[in-house]
């Protein structure tokens, strides 16, 4: 079992839709989540960070946090085609190393 | 403010050449961190700097990389001899707290 596990996609949505991006962790000693945006050949840039569980909005970006069943989620509200990129899940582990563990990404494409 | 700072941006090199990378990080970040990122996958930790300690290099394949911090700003990693299997984009990243930025990064291919 991976760390932690993304759909790769891709997930196409129409634009102005919601995006519903989703993660789930395997270690339980993840005490901080980060979502990632990357564009192709580009670096990961940081959009959202959750720390508690329950929704933290951001903007057009909503993280939500549910720590009893391990999964993280990221939803996008009113797509827009620039949205278009890979999200990258990164839970930080913190019992016994201190470490962020990235998942392989989940590619957006929010169609015109 | 000034983002993380990485060079070159392409190397290319051939097989048994070696290679090296800089990275300048956020001003004021005394957390560094190396990243090596295959296509398709996520950035996959080799070293991390608290200040010039090396406090994470369980990841680092030692018998061919090595990296130094001195001073605890700059850093360098560096590759020798390079494989085949070396050509990715290698990331570096700062902190400070638990928010981690990372720098354009360095597409390496071996050819």
């Amino acid at each position: 079992q991976k760390e932690v596990e993304q759909n790769s996609g891709p997930l196409s949505v129409p634009e102005g839709a919601i995006a519903s991006l989703n993660c789930t962790y395997s270690d339980r000693g993840s005490q901080s989540f980060f979502w990632y945006r990357q564009y192709s050949g580009k670096s990961p840039e940081l959009i959202m960070s959750i720390y508690s569980n329950g929704d933290k909005e951001d903007g057009r970006f909503t993280a939500q946090l549910n720590k009893a069943s391990q999964y993280v989620s990221l939803l996008i509200r009113d797509s827009q085609p620039s949205d278009s990129a890979t999200y990258l899940c990164a839970p930080l582990k913190i019992v016994g190393t201190y470490k962020y563990i990235f998942g392989t990404g989940t590619r957006l494409k929010v169609l015109a | 403010e000034a983002g993380v700072v990485q060079s070159p941006r392409y190397k290319i090199i051939e097989k048994k050449q070696p290679v090296a990378f800089w990275c300048n990080p956020i001003s004021g970040h005394n957390t560094l961190y190396w990243y090596r990122q295959n296509l398709g996958q996520g950035p996959e930790l080799l070293i991390r700097y608290e200040n010039e300690e090396a406090v994470d290099d369980s990841q680092l394949p030692k018998d061919r990389f090595s990296a130094e911090r001195l001073k605890g700003v700059d850093s360098t990693l560096k590759i020798q001899p390079a494989e085949l299997g070396d050509s990715a984009v290698y990331l570096c990243a700062s902190s400070l707290g638990q928010q981690q930025f990372f720098g354009p990064g360095t597409r390496l291919t071996v050819l």
